[in-house]
């Protein structure tokens, strides 16, 4: 069945340091999605990426979205502590009707 | 502010018995989802539905059932809990399916003993 598969699974980096989580989807997709998840929160939508080739910058935060749609990535530029916790990226099935997550990368940040 | 709201954060229950989870949203939205989040392993989608009284089974519906009776309500039920269910459910709504934003709930840690 349709995959979303995200590397690393965690990441430890020193604050200051750049950070970046990629996603890959054996499918084509329509739109991705990334999610971050605070320790012992809940998802929080983060950004929808639509276009081809597609480059959203939030703050310290790039996405991409890959130019055949089958794969992103989330940078965060010099770490903060602020920025630990899951991201997640999710894509919509072939009909759309539902949200494929990826496992997820944990991001640890040490001061 | 948008809100869905799950009736229990904690859960202990043993096994065999029938759990309830119970989830709402505020945003009258047509979709809401139930997913289980394990380590390792992400959102896992159990099912999902679309409009009242209609549900589809997601990846994992094995062991679950659902319902919804009103549109603002979706509840995932466990006939008969088993320790590997022991798991965070997260319950989700969004305005366009699949293709847009998902709103999650602050979980339900559910522990089978």
């Amino acid at each position: 069945g349709q995959q979303v598969m995200q590397i690393p699974q965690y990441q430890h980096v020193q604050e200051g340091e750049d950070f970046t989580t990629y996603c890959n989807s054996s499918t084509t997709l329509s739109n991705i999605q990334w999610y971050k998840q605070r320790p012992g929160g809940h998802p929080v939508f983060l950004i929808q990426l639509v276009k081809s080739g597609e480059v959203k910058k939030q703050k310290r935060l790039t996405f991409q979205f890959g130019e055949a749609k089958k794969n992103s990535s989330l940078h965060i530029t010099a770490t903060q502590t602020t920025d630990v916790g899951t991201y997640f990226c999710a894509g919509p099935n072939t009909g759309g009707f539902k949200t494929i997550f990826g496992a997820g990368t944990r991001l640890f940040v040490k001061a | 502010d948008v809100k869905v709201t799950q009736s229990s954060r904690y859960l202990v229950k043993r096994t065999g018995e029938k759990v309830f989870l119970e989830c709402v949203q505020d945003m009258d939205h047509e979709n809401m989802f139930w997913y289980r989040q394990d380590p390792g392993l992400g959102l896992r989608l159990i099912y999902f539905s679309y409009d009242v009284k209609m549900k589809e089974k997601g990846d994992i519906p094995e062991g679950y059932s659902v319902s919804r009776e009103k549109k603002e309500r979706f509840s995932l039920i466990l006939e008969s809990a088993s320790t590997n269910q022991t798991s965070m459910y997260l319950c989700a709504s969004s305005f366009n399916g699949g293709v847009g934003e998902l709103f999650f709930g602050e979980g339900s840690r559910l522990t089978v003993l």
